[in-house]
């Protein structure tokens, strides 16, 4: 059984530019949700996507979007990138999304906006 | 608007030692609590989940209390060693349906030998 993995590790973008992250959810899960968590900060919500319809999304304008495909890999993607979006974005996937699941977390990608 | 709090902020304690943190979150009406574990620059692991309708879970060394009315949990760690150093995360789920979690700043353990 794989674990949750995420791509890139880490990136540098400049402001103004769009940004894509991959994550892939493990084995079984039909549930991914995205996090953005700021340094020193708890992880914020960002959206959930269950069987590639979003379930639920945080209080982040809709230049954060995402994707969740038919394999239950997913994409976060952020257009007019503002310095304020650097931070860790963690996805986490589970299984059912129906609440109260046990959420199994990737690494993270790190980014940096300049 | 639920808000989470997590005290103390940071602690560094010798080993050996019983620990007690502690969150407390605003609206009670929650459906469940779960607390997380964070390493430095990594994602988190799911160490306790406990539903509204249940007062404690137990694995291991840890054990966490829930009580809802009040709007605090605490995560007690027995014995603690130097691996349970980390960054230890709570958050609330109040949605229903979906799971969209509130987290805490979170509490920064040192273990030190």
């Amino acid at each position: 059984e794989t674990g949750v993995t995420q791509s890139p590790t880490h990136l540098i973008k400049t402001r103004g530019q769009q940004v894509t992250l991959r994550c892939s959810s493990q084995s079984g899960h039909n549930t991914v949700s995205w996090y953005q968590q700021a340094l020193g900060q708890g992880p914020q919500f960002i959206f959930q996507y269950y069987r590639e319809e979003e379930n639920g999304r945080g209080n982040f304008p809709p230049r954060f979007s995402g994707l969740q495909f038919p394999n239950y890999s997913s994409e976060l993607n952020v257009n007019a990138l503002e310095l304020d979006d650097s931070a860790l974005y963690l996805c986490a996937s589970s299984l059912a999304g129906g609440g109260g699941e046990t959420q199994y977390f990737g690494p993270g990608t790190r980014l940096l906006v300049l | 608007k639920q808000e989470v709090t997590q005290i103390p902020a940071a602690l560094s304690v010798p080993e050996g030692e019983n620990l007690v943190l502690n969150c407390s979150f605003t609206d009670s009406a929650i459906y469940n609590l779960q607390w997380f574990r964070q390493d430095p620059g990594k994602g988190l692991t799911s160490l306790l989940l406990i539903q509204s309708s249940q007062r404690e879970q137990t694995s291991g060394r840890l054990n966490a209390s829930l009580d809802k009315s009040s709007g605090r949990s605490t995560l007690y760690i027995a014995a603690s060693q130097p691996g349970d150093s980390a960054t230890y995360l709570c958050a609330v789920d109040a949605s229903g349906g979906s799971y969209i979690p509130t987290f805490g700043r979170g509490t920064s353990l040192i273990v030190h030998p």
